[in-house]
């Protein structure tokens, strides 16, 4: 099993505030990808990334993926109460599967 | 609707107890997932079909737990004898081809066994 670690587990910030959440692996994706996941409901895709290096701008949403293609940070700028939800990181391994992060809480607070 | 479809929504089940969660993904898409998920945290995969097969069943946490794909439609999640550490949510994706495309989820069965 690949591990993708997300930091921070849980965030509560106020509105208008920025944040950053990670996911780590010590394994290498050929892609990974940024879900939000609101209660009652699956998660939607945010974004794909693919390159080492890459970055992605998704309105306030800012993703970039690591050179080695090991880590990604997510970075939302003046955060709104929409924002609000479960951000998970997926990505594609070694053996051939989804596999998901542990998930940040996010709680946006008007 | 166009979206993936789970039923039933909720599921309140005694320990022991037999159940099928159902799963109806979106038309075309050749891929399906199983995923598990506690409350507020990340996914744990299951099993995944291509088409009808299932070449991975690694994931699956016990023997009681099985899992089809008929028509390369439909597919069930099977729990058998039920434990109190199956509640969970049920959450299934669907996608276009198999790793090549982002994952579409339905809302999932939330599974609570009493």
């Amino acid at each position: 099993t690949q591990l993708l670690e997300q930091s921070p587990q849980f965030l509560s910030i106020q509105e208008g505030e920025n944040l950053t959440v990670y996911c780590n692996s010590s394994s290498v994706f050929s892609s990974l990808q940024w879900y939000r996941q609101e209660p009652g409901e699956g998660p939607v895709l945010l974004v794909t990334v693919v390159t080492g290096g890459e970055v992605k701008k998704l309105k306030r949403l800012t993703f970039q993926f690591g050179d080695a293609r090991r880590d990604s940070s997510l970075h939302i700028t003046a955060a709104q109460p929409g924002d609000t939800g479960l951000y998970l990181c997926a990505g594609v391994g070694s053996g051939n599967q989804f596999y998901f992060g542990t998930g940040t809480s996010l709680t946006v607070i008007p | 609707g166009a979206g993936v479809s789970q039923s039933p929504s909720n599921k309140v089940t005694e320990k022991g107890k037999d159940v099928e969660l159902r799963c109806d993904p979106i038309s075309g898409h050749t891929a399906l997932y199983w995923y598990r998920q506690s409350l507020g945290q990340g996914l744990e995969f299951l099993i995944y079909f291509q088409g009808n097969s299932a070449p991975d069943k690694s994931g699956l946490p016990s023997d009681r737990f099985s899992a089809e794909r008929t028509g390369g439609s439909v597919s069930t999640l099977t729990i058998q004898r039920t434990q109190q550490e199956d509640s969970a949510v049920y959450l299934c994706a669907s996608s276009l081809e198999w790793l090549l495309s982002p994952l579409h989820f339905g809302n999932g069965t939330r599974l609570t066994v009493t």
